[in-house]
């Protein structure tokens, strides 16, 4: 019963530091998304991807790189993590383009010092 | 002004009563889900919605597509449905895009 699934759930990073943020779903979901909440806002989309070997921009991509590394895997990396990037990240996965019920990871809680 | 908006923002009730949240959006939508989030993070799906009524348990989830507007009803609340309850809503025309509501922050008293 695993569905999604994020690691780490926490972290801290210095600024200028560089971590990858994996997820993998076993539920052989096509869709795979980024997202990240920030107090006072809703949850905003980071990059996704509609299928294995293809990724999009979303809402807020710049600073983030995403790999689709198959259909279960899809990573998100901070290059050069800065302040601004302190967050709470989320995967979520479905099965076609957010029409069905999407299902989310546990959330990463990243801090950038 | 947010493409999806939710009330009220913050929610106290007392064990039993009957809870109403409401979201209105201003966008024409295939979709529409109704998530939970619980203290601790994790957000779980309660509903997706294109059109009418779905029920499960004591959660009750209504959309008008006319008045661009839904409301998801808590009947004989608990204090486990103590959570964020988050909208958002998937434009038409094929976007990849879930537009996220704030949340609604309930708080439910014993």
């Amino acid at each position: 019963n695993a569905g999604v699934t994020q690691t780490p759930k926490f972290q801290v990073l210095k600024t200028g530091q560089s971590m990858t943020l994996q997820c993998a779903q076993d539920m052989n979901h096509n869709s795979m998304y980024w997202y990240r909440q920030d107090p006072g806002m809703g949850l905003r989309l980071i990059y996704y991807s509609a299928s294995e070997g293809t990724t999009d921009k979303g809402e807020v991509p710049n600073g983030y790189n995403v790999s689709r590394l198959n259909k279960r895997e899809f990573s998100l990396r901070l290059e050069s993590a800065a302040p601004s990037q302190t967050s709470v990240y989320f995967c979520a996965s479905s099965t076609q383009l957010m029409n069905t019920e999407a299902f989310f990871g546990q959330g990463t809680r990243l801090t950038v010092v | 002004k947010n493409e999806v908006e939710q009330s009220p923002q913050n929610l106290t009730a007392q064990e039993g009563e009957f809870i109403t949240i409401n979201c209105s959006y201003s966008v024409g939508i295939s979709a529409l889900h109704w998530l939970q989030q619980h203290p601790g993070g994790g957000i779980v799906s309660l509903f997706m919605l294109s059109s009418g009524k779905k029920k499960h348990g004591r959660l009750i989830a209504t959309i008008n597509i006319q008045e661009k507007h839904s409301s998801l009803h808590i009947t004989a609340s608990h204090p486990r449905d103590s959570a964020v309850y988050i909208c958002a809503v998937r434009a038409q025309g094929g976007s990849e895009k879930l537009v996220f509501g704030k949340g609604t922050k309930l708080t439910v008293n014993p």
